[in-house]
């Protein structure tokens, strides 16, 4: 497609239950971003993958949360066991990386989640 | 010294007037630094970028001053607009896959009609 796209837009959860949030880059894009936002606050960085490089996962809030991405395509964000304090918005974003020049972000428009 | 350092956290500017974001870097590594735009409910989007070999560029109403002794750049909104009111994000990048984009904490900027 032409953009990032992202599913669910929106997920209201119960405490403790798993959640799965997919996000489809730009084809081409070897670079993949996950970030949190909670309302009103900046980017939290959670995960970025590059090609078939190990990904970094330094952003990673605890052992809850994991990403994968298969190759250059898809990428399923999972929280286990999800806590209120998780209720945010999640970003993915995916970029070209050129050796050289802009390295410009493309953001989908965020999955909503809601942990009651 | 991966860290990228916005100011203000929020910014009240009335309509017409100049609305300035400024940010600071470490790593002298970093050749690419862009702001993006986020309105409420959307994903930030590329607003205008700019490379250390220049000192400002220019779109619009949109200007980035680079001060590359400084290691500072700037945002500056001329004739600043309601429309304006969003979120704005500083980042820079390196060249390359090994090093992700850092992005700024962001600044809320309202314009007062």
């Amino acid at each position: 497609g032409a953009g990032v796209s992202q599913s669910p837009s929106n997920k209201v959860t119960e405490k403790g239950k798993d959640v799965e949030l997919r996000c489809d880059p730009i084809s081409g894009h070897t670079a993949l971003y996950w970030y949190r936002q909670r309302l009103g606050q900046g980017l939290e960085f959670l995960i970025y993958f590059q090609g078939n490089s190990a990904p970094d996962k330094s952003g990673l809030p605890s052992d809850r949360f994991s990403a994968e991405r298969t190759g250059e395509s898809v990428s399923t964000l999972t929280i286990q066991r999800t806590q209120q304090e998780d209720s945010a918005v999640y970003l993915c974003a995916s970029s070209l990386v050129p050796s050289s020049g802009a390295n410009v972000l493309t953001f989908g428009a965020g999955s909503r989640l809601t942990v009651l | 010294q991966q860290q990228v350092k916005q100011s203000p956290q929020s910014l009240i500017v009335q309509k017409g007037g100049i609305s300035i974001i400024n940010c600071a870097y470490e790593n002298t590594a970093f050749d690419y630094f862009p702001w993006y735009q986020q309105f409420p409910g959307k994903g930030p989007a590329l607003l205008i970028a700019i490379r250390p070999d220049v000192s400002e560029k220019k779109e619009g109403r949109f200007t980035i001053s680079f001060n590359k002794s400084a290691k500072q750049f700037s945002l500056h909104i001329m004739d600043s607009q309601p429309g304006d009111s969003a979120t704005y994000f500083c980042a820079a990048s390196k060249p390359g896959g090994g090093f992700k984009t850092i992005f700024g904490a962001g600044t809320r900027l309202f314009v007062k009609a």
